[in-house]
């Protein structure tokens, strides 16, 4: 399989605790996003990254968010002392850039539910 | 800062009948890219049809094309034929500058058999 794969599909836990996604982009692709999706919305830009470089970050990732890239590969998103506001689907992508023609090519999640 | 507005919540169409999702957008560029993506029950985000702004011809993808107004800022997508494996939420996006991709709120599109 040579698409954007994510780990875990789903993660449970428990307000306060920490939880750490993977993400695993198509292997030629020099772009990373982070997008977070609630139910019924559409999904909200987080950060992205340029090989290991995170070129950008959304105002939503607040100081208990952080991600990194550290060989330009994969990619992880922390999240910690989880709040119940964080329930989401995580949603990761990757591009290639310059010659992608802009197409991001999207993972299948990792659905987060605070209890 | 560039926007993307889908009116339309919710649409439904018969199999076999076409159906018009509409998409409306806001940027200061004059070069961007326009995208109708799929999110079925798996939440799979699925890329069905791209279109480049400096193209004055709407793009084609089998069963889906799209009507690209540049100067009223308007994509709509259309979706001929409908088959019940197409039921899902639509997104459109705009990307500008090869940074991030803006969603719209979507469409979420019934088949009625």
């Amino acid at each position: 399989d040579t698409g954007v794969s994510q780990d875990p599909r789903h993660k449970i836990t428990k307000r306060g605790q920490n939880v750490t996604f993977r993400c695993d982009p198509i292997s030629e692709h020099n772009r990373l996003y982070w997008y977070r999706q609630t139910l019924g919305q559409g999904p909200e830009f987080l950060t992205y990254f340029q090989n290991e470089a995170q070129l950008e970050k959304s105002r939503l990732l607040s100081d208990r968010f952080s991600a990194e890239r550290p060989k330009g590969s994969f990619s992880t998103l922390e999240i910690q002392r989880t709040e119940q506001g964080d329930s989401a689907m995580y949603l990761c992508a990757s591009s290639l850039d310059p010659g992608g023609n802009e197409k991001l090519f999207f993972g299948s999640g990792t659905q987060l539910s605070v209890l | 800062a560039q926007t993307v507005t889908q009116s339309q919540p919710e649409m439904s169409v018969q199999e076999a009948e076409t159906v018009t999702l509409s998409c409306t957008y806001d940027t200061s560029e004059s070069d961007y890219y326009l995208f109708w993506y799929k999110q079925p029950p798996s939440r799979q985000m699925i890329l069905v049809i791209r279109q480049e702004a400096y193209k004055q011809q709407n793009a084609t993808e089998n069963r889906f094309s799209v009507n690209f107004q540049k100067a009223a800022k308007s994509f709509s997508l259309k979706i001929s034929d409908s088959q019940l494996g197409d039921a899902a939420m639509y997104f459109c996006a705009l990307i500008q500058g090869a940074q991030k991709l803006v969603f719209g709120q979507g469409t979420r599109l019934t088949i009625n058999p």
